[in-house]
């Protein structure tokens, strides 16, 4: 099955800098990558997501990247708030699977 | 629209006691999922559902029971718990697959956090 491993556990960056937490899949079948913010005491929301078709996607002041040849792919944060402070968990998933698999997470701590 | 709710949002059992958490969905999805989350472990898969009637297990479906009686609720039950058993429980809810449409998003809910003692 599907094995996924996200680094760092734990990412503390000051605010107005960047983050990128990074991601290894091992299934070369997965061609959904989403990713879920989860803040304290609520379940987690999908904040992007990128299909195998495309190499990066945008959205304001997140990116995703995707290697398909290496299996990996990466949450990059420009311009750290607080408020993005939270548990980031990316997930993989092949379009013949009901469920994706997570990544363990990482807690991203952003100083003021 | 509440989207994904759960009951109870918290519970203390004792070792042995049995309990059932409540899940319930107002946006018509077919699919549920049942996910325990313990620290450094990310989110584990316990049970889900494809459709009213169905179920199947996940990764971790020991000790747990699921129903899904109607469309908009997935019920998790633990017969006899225990202390491994306590974790943070959440469910999610998501569209059916479709030839167009193979990646659906996941709905979670709050969460219930569930103590054995």
């Amino acid at each position: 099955g599907e094995n996924v491993e996200q680094h760092p556990s734990t990412l503390s960056v000051q605010e107005g800098d960047s983050a990128v937490i990074k991601c290894t899949y091992s299934d070369s079948a997965s061609n959904y990558f989403p990713w879920y913010k989860q803040e304290l005491g609520k379940g987690p929301q999908l904040i992007i997501d990128i299909r195998s078709n495309v190499g990066e996607k945008k959205d304001q002041r997140i990116a995703v990247t995707l290697n398909k040849t290496a299996k990996h792919f990466s949450l990059h944060i420009t311009e750290t708030q607080p408020e993005d402070s939270a548990v980031y968990f990316c997930a993989a998933k092949s379009g013949g699977s009901y469920i994706p698999t997570f990544g363990r997470g990482t807690s991203l701590i952003v100083h003021p | 629209n509440a989207g994904v709710t759960q009951t109870p949002k918290f519970r203390v059992l004792k070792t042995g006691q049995s309990m059932t958490l409540l899940c319930a969905q107002d946006m018509n999805h077919e699919y549920m999922y049942w996910y325990r989350q313990d620290p450094g472990m990310g989110l584990r898969l316990i049970h889900y559902s494809v459709g009213e009637g169905t179920t199947a297990k996940g990764e971790v479906p020991d000790g747990y029971n699921v129903s899904r009686l109607k469309k908009q609720n997935f019920l998790l039950g633990l017969e006899s718990a225990a202390p491994s058993q306590t974790s943070v429980y959440f469910c999610a809810s998501s569209r059916r697959r479709t030839s167009g449409d193979l990646y659906n998003e996941q709905f979670f809910g709050p969460g219930t956090r569930l103590t054995v003692l």
